[in-house]
């Protein structure tokens, strides 16, 4: 099946520092979406991205679909944007299974 | 519209007993998935439905069962709980391949 890596799996910040997280994928999607996963386990949609550029406030996010990665940027950080951010694949070939990686682990400090 | 909901938020279950964990949406979304998520690991599917009716095996089926009598309801069934189905569990609803939404999750222990 599509394998999906994340980049780096940790990330300590000061606040006011800006951030790149990176995804890999191995194979053509359908589907592109990032998340950011609370402390208390909320699963938080932030983008919807099989390909292309988009902004939402603070954040923006980048997919190049024939390179087969994507970019979550994020800027001047605030202690609320920890949590863990993940992305998830829906493959081109088969099956509804929306395929997440490890996770990027993020932690903003004061 | 409340998207998502699942109940209970939390459940401690002993070995061999039994429970459904509920879910709805009110989007009209055809797809409903139910994915459980382990310490430290992202989300891994357990059962999908693409309509009334229709329910298919995802990744991690084994010890859970489904059923979706209608559009809004995608009950989760865990018959025979064992310490491996401790985690917390989340609902997701969509269109045919577009962006899945999540609902609160519902937090199990086994012991």
């Amino acid at each position: 099946g599509i394998q999906v890596e994340q980049s780096p799996p940790d990330l300590i910040l000061q606040e006011g520092a800006n951030s790149t997280l990176r995804c890999n994928f191995s194979d053509s999607v359908n589907n592109l979406q990032w998340f950011h996963q609370n402390p208390w386990g909320q699963l938080i949609n932030l983008f919807y991205i099989p390909s292309g550029t988009k902004q939402n406030g603070r954040l923006s996010a980048t997919t190049v679909a024939t390179e087969r990665y994507s970019l979550l940027y994020i800027s001047s950080s605030q202690t609320t944007d920890s949590g863990v951010y993940f992305c998830a694949v829906l493959s081109n070939f088969g099956n509804e299974k929306l395929t997440f990686g490890t996770g990027t682990r993020l932690t903003i400090i004061p | 519209n409340a998207g998502v909901t699942q109940t209970p938020k939390f459940r401690i279950l002993k070995i061999g007993q039994s429970m459904t964990l509920q879910c709805t949406q009110d989007m009209n979304h055809n797809y409903m998935y139910w994915y459980r998520q382990d310490p430290g690991m992202g989300l891994k599917l357990i059962y999908y439905s693409v309509g009334a009716g229709i329910t298919d095996k995802g990744e991690v089926p084994n010890g859970y069962n489904v059923s979706r009598s209608t559009t809004e309801d995608f009950p989760l069934r865990l018959e025979l709980a064992a310490p491996s189905q401790t985690s917390v569990y989340f609902c997701a609803s969509s269109y045919p391949q577009y962006e899945q939404y999540f609902g609160p999750g519902t937090r199990l222990t086994v012991t």
